[in-house]
């Protein structure tokens, strides 16, 4: 079972590049989330999608961009990188029913 | 605002209970989860409370009050493998889910 695949795992970027994280899922899941998580804080919500084609901001999307043309594929993009968005990235999809997220490994990416 | 409060840190005995407490105040409650996170790996559900009472599952346990906007996650027969943090997390009117930062519990022999 993959369930929520993200990659890649590790990424360093120069100030000013862009790359894009991508995240698949195999559990048919409508609601798909990225998160960024810092040391000693909480998750933070970038971006969610509800189903395909249809995202939406969450409470950090400045300096991302996100789209959602499958049901399966929900990549992050990350524009003219900064060091502030040095951080560690989670990509979720929920269940509906129960509520649970599942998440992928994470990306650790450093901007530099 | 919305607000998940719970401890940085807590140590504890391994073979002993822990008790992680988390309050709220959020714009409306749809559940409560706890999600454990071992260092460099991503949260992995744990519990889902939505009624007020307590939720038993093997040596891990959740409380819920929804009247005092207070949970908590009892950890018993703790084990060297339970050295993990402890997330705890609100969904709200919206149905979004706010993070707490986290309690990260180290055990001890």
């Amino acid at each position: 079972n993959a369930g929520v695949t993200q990659t890649p795992k590790f990424r360093i970027l120069k100030i000013g590049q862009s790359m894009t994280l991508q995240c698949t899922q195999d559990m048919n899941h409508n609601y798909m989330y990225w998160y960024r998580q810092d040391p000693g804080m909480g998750l933070k919500l970038i971006y969610y999608s509800v189903g395909a084609g249809i995202t939406d901001k969450g409470e950090v999307p400045n300096g991302y961009n996100v789209s959602r043309s499958t049901t399966e594929d929900f990549p992050l993009r990350l524009e003219l990188a900064a060091p502030s968005q040095t951080s560690v990235y989670f990509c979720a999809s929920k269940d509906r029913d129960t509520g649970e997220l599942f998440f992928g490994e994470g990306s650790r990416l450093t901007v530099l | 605002g919305q607000n998940i409060d719970q401890p940085t840190e807590m140590t504890a005995t391994e073979g002993a209970i822990v008790q992680i407490n988390c309050t709220y105040q959020t714009s409306g409650f749809n559940g409560l989860f706890w999600y454990q996170q071992h260092a460099g790996e991503a949260p992995t559900f744990l519990s889902y409370n939505v009624l007020d009472g307590l939720e038993e599952k093997g040596r891990f346990s959740s409380f819920l009050s929804r009247s005092k906007g207070y949970s908590y996650l009892l950890l018993k027969e703790l084990q060297m493998k339970d050295s993990a943090s402890y997330l705890c997390a609100v969904m709200d009117s919206n149905y979004q889910l706010i993070w707490g930062a986290g309690t990260k519990l180290i055990i001890k022999p």
